[in-house]
């Protein structure tokens, strides 16, 4: 059983086109992040969701937005997407309190 | 506010030699630290991390990493590399909770036959 799980793994789409990526964690976590890795491989954070709060990295656009219909999903939908939006999306959870985050395998989104 | 330095971009090794990857913090209070390694096409993976106690920390595939305080310094050593641990190095600084952390840059790791 994977642990966590993004669907899909590649992603082509046109510039201006609404897309998602959904990712399920069987862990029992209670904390779901969003990541987003370019093309140089910098790591960084956009969204961390529990059922208590949503943070938001402030550099992240408002194209950008979490959905989280129960506390094992947290799906990313992005609007009019564009050329720079393209880059690997990688979806992790973890338990509150000191623990490691398990990530998925990652989205690779290319954005024509 | 919190940052995670790894200074080496690139690192090339010959299989059999010992490694270690460097990884400098700040951070304002007792910092907790991770590990991931991210192989090709594939997501991260805990190495080992630290929260308190002993400071050299044993991880898994023969990894292990010494907190030093007065250096703000949490590097990754293995004393014989495998070939199978060419990929990418991240170091994670900050929150209790990893997810929350902020990560370094990576270290991408070379082994030669």
């Amino acid at each position: 059983d994977t642990a966590v799980s993004q669907t899909p793994k590649y992603l082509v789409t046109q510039m201006g086109n609404d897309k998602s990526i959904k990712c399920e964690q069987n862990l029992g976590h209670d904390t779901m992040y969003w990541y987003k890795q370019d093309s140089k491989k910098f790591l960084k954070i956009m969204f961390s969701y529990n059922n208590k709060e949503l943070i938001i990295n402030e550099t992240v656009p408002n194209r950008f937005s979490p959905k989280s219909p129960d506390k094992a999903h947290l799906n990313l939908h992005i609007n009019s997407l564009e050329l720079g939006d393209s880059a690997v999306y990688f979806c992790a959870s973890s338990q509150e309190g000191g623990s490691e985050a398990f990530f998925g395998q990652g989205t690779r989104l290319t954005v024509v | 506010a919190q940052s995670v330095t790894q200074p080496d971009i690139h690192i090339t090794v010959s299989e059999g030699a010992s490694l270690e990857l460097r990884c400098n913090y700040s951070y304002g209070a007792t910092p907790y630290l991770f590990w991931y390694v991210q192989s090709p096409g594939q997501g991260l993976q805990l190495l080992l991390k630290y929260f308190s106690g002993d400071t050299l920390v044993q991880g898994i595939k023969g990894f292990e990493a010494e907190f030093k305080r007065s250096q703000s310094s949490f590097n990754l050593r293995k004393p014989s590399v495998h070939w199978s641990d060419a990929a990418e190095y991240f170091c994670a600084v900050g929150a209790t909770n990893a997810g929350k952390s902020t990560f370094g840059d990576g270290t991408t790791l070379t082994v030669k036959p």
